[in-house]
């Protein structure tokens, strides 16, 4: 069975710092990994998709980076603001096309 | 568009009641997932679709949850009759194409069972 976990389960950092999110999983045999952002009482929405043979993808400040072998994730946010608070949550795909969900980072980044 | 529209955005019922929440649009060769959002338990899976066939309801409370794609484009999950510890929100989500594509979320159902 599938388990993802986050660590920090809560992160505040003054506005402008650099910052890293991580997401463990235990079965490697995945077909991708997915980073969300969800805002208070909001849906989520998707930030960066990650396939099972890539090693990283970036989009504007957010870099994500796979180890499939080790079964981590991390979710790199540079220059962060205070529009980046909200909670992260990362998401693997296996086999059987079960999307499992860690339970989040809830970032807090101070003006 | 991967846009998904889930309705209601707010429901509060009384215990015992039926809910059906659903989501649209749902397009042909999706995979189409529920979750259930706590505070205590994060996100839970309650149950997976692909081509309006079930792969996994494993997750939900089978005598009173029900999960289905009445038509093409839209899946319902029901739930009869509802209980207080059922209040939640309540996402859909659908995968286009194959497995190793991004899943595009609803705005949720918030739902209270007084």
């Amino acid at each position: 069975k599938q388990e993802v976990t986050q660590i920090p389960a809560a992160l505040s950092v003054p506005e402008g710092e650099n910052l890293v999110l991580n997401c463990s999983f235990t079965d490697s045999a995945i077909y991708n990994l997915q980073w969300f952002r969800q805002d208070p009482g909001k849906g989520l929405t998707s930030l960066l998709l990650i396939q099972s043979s890539q090693r990283e993808q970036t989009s504007g400040r957010l870099n994500a980076s796979l180890d499939k072998s080790s079964g981590r994730s991390t979710l790199y946010i540079a220059a962060s603001q205070p529009g980046d608070s909200a909670t992260y949550l990362c998401a693997v795909k296996g086999g059987s096309e079960k999307l499992v969900f860690g339970k989040g980072t809830k970032l807090t980044v101070n003006p | 568009d991967a846009r998904v529209t889930q309705t209601p955005r707010h429901k509060v019922t009384e215990m015992g009641q039926e809910v059906t929440m659903r989501c649209q649009p749902i397009l042909g060769h999706n995979t189409v997932f529920w979750y259930r959002q706590t505070m205590m338990q994060g996100l839970e899976l309650l149950a997976y679709f692909r081509n309006r066939a079930p792969l996994d309801d494993s997750g939900m409370p089978k005598d009173r949850f029900s999960a289905e794609m009445p038509d093409a484009t839209l899946a319902t999950l029901k739930i009869q009759p509802s209980e207080p510890r059922d209040s939640a929100v309540y996402f859909c989500a659908r995968a286009p194409g194959p497995p190793n594509t991004e899943a595009f979320f609803g705005q949720g159902t918030r739902l209270t069972v007084v």
